[in-house]
This record gives structure tokens, C-alpha cells and sequence, in this order.
């Protein structure tokens, strides 16, 4: 079973720019999470979708960042115009259902400098 | 809102001794669930061990085991003859609500020595 894909694995970008990762989660996970795990310290939840909409997204920035899920499948995050303060790894995770119980599986995560 | 403290930064253990990992939660969920997860140097997290809060047995997984004291609100993780490639970083998370969100801890760095 293949596993929870992202890319990229690393970015470096100028602050004020733009920044797109992208995740495709295992087949037939119908949860799909975004979290923000910053040097240190542990991940924190961003966005979470079930299916294609949006479960949780208290967390998220919306004045920069945005994230969609269209077809209920792969998802995009994207950060517009990026913070020194938004370096960090992006980590991308699925489960088969959303529930407390479920087991989520992590991506390999993308690593974002902002310079 | 649940808060998670992990008290060790890091922690060191020979290998094939065995190693006690601490954490202790705060939560207002009656019913949850608590996870243990292993992000190795790759940066993929794994789980390692997971425990129902209703249940009083404690949740064992091969060499890992966890001692849960629901009144104490604590969930420390055990591994037993530990081994080289348990060098990680461990987070403890409880999960709660009808959307299971995940609350991570800091992160306990583990180093086992040959």
C-alpha cells in the first residue's frame, strides 16, 4: 500500500513570496489533515477535510494561507506572501475515516525556508 | 482547550535497556484516545502505541508499553530492550472530539548508545 505522498520535500523562498505544496493521501482515506510543525516544537493542526470539505480550519491563517481539497483526493496549501515566521515542515496526514480512534498517517513532510 | 507536557527534552538510554518516557495532558473530553508517535530523522511520523481512555488496561505493543493513570491525567511510554533504531523523536498526542484532532506535545528526543 503506498503511503501518504508529498511534494516538495524542500523549498526555500524569499519572504512576500508564494508557495504551493501539494499531498496525495493513501487510497480510500477519506480525512486528509495539514499541520504545521515548526522547529522544536510538535505539529499543530491546520486544515482538516472530510472528503472535500472543510472539517476544521480554526487554525489556519486564512489572510495568507489557503488550502483546498477539490476532488476529495490530493490536496493543495498555499502560503501568499510568506512570513519569515512561516519557516517550518508542512506535514500531511490521512486516516480512513475521521474519528478519535482512527490512526493517521503522516507524509514525509516539506520543509519550507523562508529567508 | 488540551494541553500536552512532555517534562524531558531529551533522553538518553544504553541499548537493550529499558526506557521511560513521561506525559501528562489536560483535557475536558470524557471519552479520547492517546497516541504515542515516532518521528525518526526522515521526519515521517509513525505510530507507535495507542490507548482508549475507557479502558483500564494498559495498551502494549511489542517492546513499547504504556502506563496510563487516567485520575493523574498521565500517559508515560515504556520500551524494553531498547534498540538502536528507536533513536527518535517521540510525541505524545491525545486525540478528542467528534473530529479526533490530534494535540501534540513538545517531543522527548531519544538517543540510544551502542
Amino acid at each position: 500500500e503506498a503511503g501518504v505522498a508529498q511534494s516538495p520535500r524542500y523549498k526555500i523562498i524569499e519572504k512576500r513570496q508564494s508557495v504551493a505544496f501539494w499531498c496525495n493521501p493513501i487510497s480510500g482515506h477519506a480525512t486528509l489533515y495539514w499541520y504545521q510543525q515548526i522547529l522544536g516544537q510538535g505539529p499543530k493542526l491546520l486544515i482538516q477535510f472530510q472528503n472535500n470539505g472543510v472539517v476544521d480550519d480554526s487554525q489556519l491563517p486564512k489572510d495568507r494561507f489557503s488550502a483546498e481539497r477539490l476532488k476529495g483526493v490530493d490536496s493543495t496549501l498555499k502560503i501568499q506572501p510568506a512570513k519569515l515566521e512561516d519557516s517550518a515542515v508542512y506535514l500531511c496526514a490521512s486516516s480512513f475515516i475521521q474519528g478519535t480512534y482512527n490512526e493517521q498517517f503522516f507524509g514525509p513532510g516539506t520543509r519550507l525556508t523562508v529567508l | 482547550a488540551q494541553t500536552v507536557t512532555q517534562s524531558q527534552p531529551e533522553m538518553s538510554v544504553q541499548e537493550a535497556e529499558t526506557v521511560t518516557l513521561s506525559c501528562t495532558y489536560d483535557t475536558s473530553e470524557s471519552d479520547y484516545y492517546l497516541f504515542w508517535y515516532k518521528q525518526p530523522p526522515s521526519r515521517q511520523m509513525i505510530l507507535v502505541i495507542r490507548q482508549e481512555a475507557y479502558k483500564q488496561q494498559n495498551a502494549t505493543e511489542n517492546r513499547f508499553s504504556v502506563n496510563f493513570q487516567k485520575a493523574a491525567k498521565s500517559f508515560s511510554l515504556k520500551i524494553s530492550d531498547s534498540q538502536l533504531g528507536d533513536a527518535a523523536m517521540y510525541f505524545c498526542a491525545p486525540a478528542g472530539g467528534s473530529q479526533g484532532n490530534l494535540i501534540f506535545g513538545k517531543g522527548t528526543k531519544l538517543s540510544v548508545k551502542p
